[in-house]
């Protein structure tokens, strides 16, 4: 079976500082990962997209994000935070579109 | 404009009633799903279909139905037989059910009282 697990249900970082949030796949076959944000009262947008032409994914408002396949892994991250990035993040596969349990962003001053 | 539509936005139902959410696409997609949010636990998928006149179950099937009659439409029953019926439900569609971008509708909100 396959699944995505999202290893922080929160995560806090300061305006200005990195961020990152972290997404670990199962498969027995490189997948097709995504990234969506939703924001509070709004609906799901997609971050960006992986689906294995490049390991280094490059999305929207700086995101980025890693496809690692010795560490299962498939990371999002941005150089520095805007109060903007609040939001909740999905590490998604798309074999049957199955979400992670999603990353709750907060961006203090 | 193509797009995926829920209907409505709010919904409310008295506890023992069987209520359809609506979703609609334009989008020519195959593939079509139903998850349900509840807070601090993501998306949870309920069903899916590949193709039309076909749909599988997903993780949280009991007291959901649906029915995919037509390629643009896919609408989700919950029965009376749902336990905690009250959640936000979202639907989605991709071009394909593997690798394709999924496009999401705005949610609607199910209150049971």
């Amino acid at each position: 079976a396959q699944s995505v697990t999202q290893l922080d249900s929160h995560v806090s970082v300061s305006e200005g500082t990195p961020v990152l949030l972290r997404c670990n796949y199962s498969s027995s076959y490189s997948p097709s990962l995504f990234w969506y944000v939703q924001h509070p009262n709004k609906g799901l947008q997609l971050l960006l997209k992986y689906t294995s032409a490049a390991t280094l994914v490059k999305g929207i408002n700086g995101f980025e994000a890693e496809f690692k396949k010795s560490e299962t892994s498939f990371h999002l991250t941005k150089p520095s935070a805007h109060m903007s990035d609040a939001a909740e993040y999905f590490c998604v596969s798309y074999n049957k579109l199955i979400f992670g349990a999603g990353t709750r962003l907060a961006v203090h001053p | 404009d193509g797009g995926i539509t829920q209907s409505p936005k709010y919904l409310f139902r008295k506890e023992g009633q069987n209520v359809t959410l609506s979703c609609e696409q334009n989008l020519n997609h195959d593939a079509m799903y139903w998850y349900r949010q509840d807070p601090g636990q993501g998306l949870r998928l309920i069903y899916y279909s590949q193709i039309v006149n076909d749909f599988q179950k997903g993780d949280i099937a009991e007291g959901y139905s649906v029915s995919r009659e037509k390629k643009e439409s896919f609408p989700l029953t919950v029965t009376s037989a749902q336990k905690n019926p009250t959640a936000f439900y979202l639907c989605a569609s991709s071009r394909t059910a593997v690798n394709t971008e999924a496009f999401f509708g705005q949610g609607t909100r199910l209150t049971v009282v």
